[in-house]
């Protein structure tokens, strides 16, 4: 039992370029969230899947795709990438909403140049 | 916006030592509660969710008081491995029961 995985684990981009994080998890939950987390700023959400077959535009969307594959895969898609963009992303995922708990996967360190 | 707010520190504390970390937020419809813990660079990990009533694991006590919007967290007999960023938590219900985070209070538990 992996729990939530993520790769890449660490990228290199130049501006302009593209590139997409992927993320499963083998314990059957229906929601899945992609966040990032900057220095100083705490962890902010960028897009989320409520079960599969939908997606949700989050806190910081912009610049970001996701795509809910299955039930267990959820990707997010940077089309161009920014500087701005530079962040660790992590995935996580929770069986019903509210008061259960979120497993995060160990995250994407990105650097943008 | 931020709806979570928590005195980031440092708090620098020696083994044995007592320390209570706080934190208020904005959203009184938020439903949910939970302290995290993150190590160096690792993601975060659930420590425990916080009831209305109070509850304790071990070491570790969280309260909620929903009138004024705060929520605690006290951790006794620090211990070395207790060193980390803790972050206060409450459920977004506007964006799928999201997790709404504040920046985190770093504990550095010393011998």
């Amino acid at each position: 039992n992996a729990g939530v995985t993520q790769t890449p684990k660490f990228q290199v981009l130049k501006t302009g370029q593209s590139m997409t994080l992927q993320c499963a998890q083998d314990m059957n939950h229906n929601s899945m969230y992609w966040y990032r987390q900057d220095p100083g700023m705490g962890l902010r959400l960028i897009y989320y899947s409520a079960s599969e077959g939908t997606t949700d535009k989050g806190e910081v969307p912009n610049g970001y795709n996701v795509s809910r594959l299955n039930k267990r895969e959820f990707s997010l898609r940077l089309e161009s990438a920014a500087p701005s963009q530079t962040s660790v992303y992590f995935c996580a995922s929770s069986d019903f909403r509210g008061s259960n708990e979120q497993f995060f996967g160990p995250g994407t360190r990105l650097t943008v140049l | 916006r931020k709806e979570v707010e928590q005195d980031p520190g440092p708090f620098n504390v020696p083994e044995g030592a007592t320390v209570a970390f706080n934190c208020t937020y904005s959203n009184s419809a938020s439903q949910s509660f939970f302290w995290y813990r993150q190590d160096c660079r690792k993601e975060p990990k659930l420590l425990m969710s916080v009831y209305s009533s109070g509850n304790e694991d071990g070491r570790f006590t969280a309260q909620l008081n929903r009138a004024s919007q705060y929520i605690s967290l006290l951790i006794r007999d620090s211990k070395l491995s207790d060193s980390a960023t803790y972050l206060c938590v409450v459920n977004m219900r506007s964006f799928g029961y999201a997790l709404n985070f504040g920046k985190g209070t770093s504990l550095l538990v010393t011998p």
